[in-house]
């Protein structure tokens, strides 16, 4: 079974705060896509990585793609309010890029 | 911005009922999905359809599943008998048909509760 690992699960800071979320997993994948989800809605697409060692940037948010395509980071710098939310992971196989594999997400709290 | 749009937003039905959600994915897109969210889980792949079939479904998609586009614009799914482990959030995304990473766009979901 494919499996992607997101950690912290729960993350509260205050604002201003840098903080970083994992995405791991024993299995390669071809892109990984982070999304984040507000409750009541569906996931939105933040970014997708397709290149080991690939790293994006999205204002205050940087992603990472791992060297070897098994995990993926997401660092935000000086964390606001409106960036509070469920962060998730989702992996494409390789041969396979239209079922995606989720992780359980990063619930994250920014207090004012 | 182009969107998905799912309904209803919210369904609740008795065990054993069917159930129909429907989804108007975006207009030039050529794959659907159906993904499903029970609380407190991982977001779940249930089915992709292309070219007005199944391309792909997972062990969750048994007999009581069924997806259908009825013309060119809706795409819906079907839970025949509804089970009380049915209850979840149901979402409708579409993409693109493209090679490399695949994009998909969401739905805000139809929330299912059977009781």
């Amino acid at each position: 079974t494919q499996l992607l690992e997101q950690s912290p699960q729960f993350l509260s800071i205050q604002e201003g705060e840098n903080l970083t979320v994992y995405c791991n997993s024993s299995s390669v994948f071809s892109s990984l896509q982070w999304y984040r989800q507000e409750p009541g809605e569906g996931p939105v697409l933040l970014v997708t990585v397709v290149t080991g060692g690939e790293v994006k940037k999205l204002k205050r948010l940087t992603f990472q793609f791992g060297d070897a395509r098994k995990d993926s980071s997401l660092h935000i710098t000086a964390a606001q309010p409106g960036d509070t939310g469920l962060y998730l992971c989702a992996g494409a196989w390789a041969g396979n890029n239209r079922k995606l594999i989720w992780g359980l997400g990063t619930s994250l709290a920014v207090n004012p | 911005e182009p969107e998905v749009t799912q309904t209803p937003s919210h369904q609740v039905t008795q065990m054993g009922q069917e159930v129909i959600l429907r989804c108007v994915p975006i207009s030039n897109h050529l794959y659907f999905y159906w993904y499903r969210q029970i609380l407190g889980q991982k977001v779940e792949f249930l089915v992709s359809f292309y070219n007005n079939e199944i391309s792909e479904k997972s062990e969750i998609f048994d007999d009581q599943f069924s997806v259908e586009r009825p013309d060119g614009s809706n795409f819906t799914l079907k839970i025949r008998s509804t089970k009380l482990e049915d209850s979840a959030m149901y979402f409708c995304a579409s993409s693109e048909m493209q090679s490399g990473a695949n994009v998909l766009t969401f739905g805000a979901g139809s929330r299912l509760t059977v009781l």
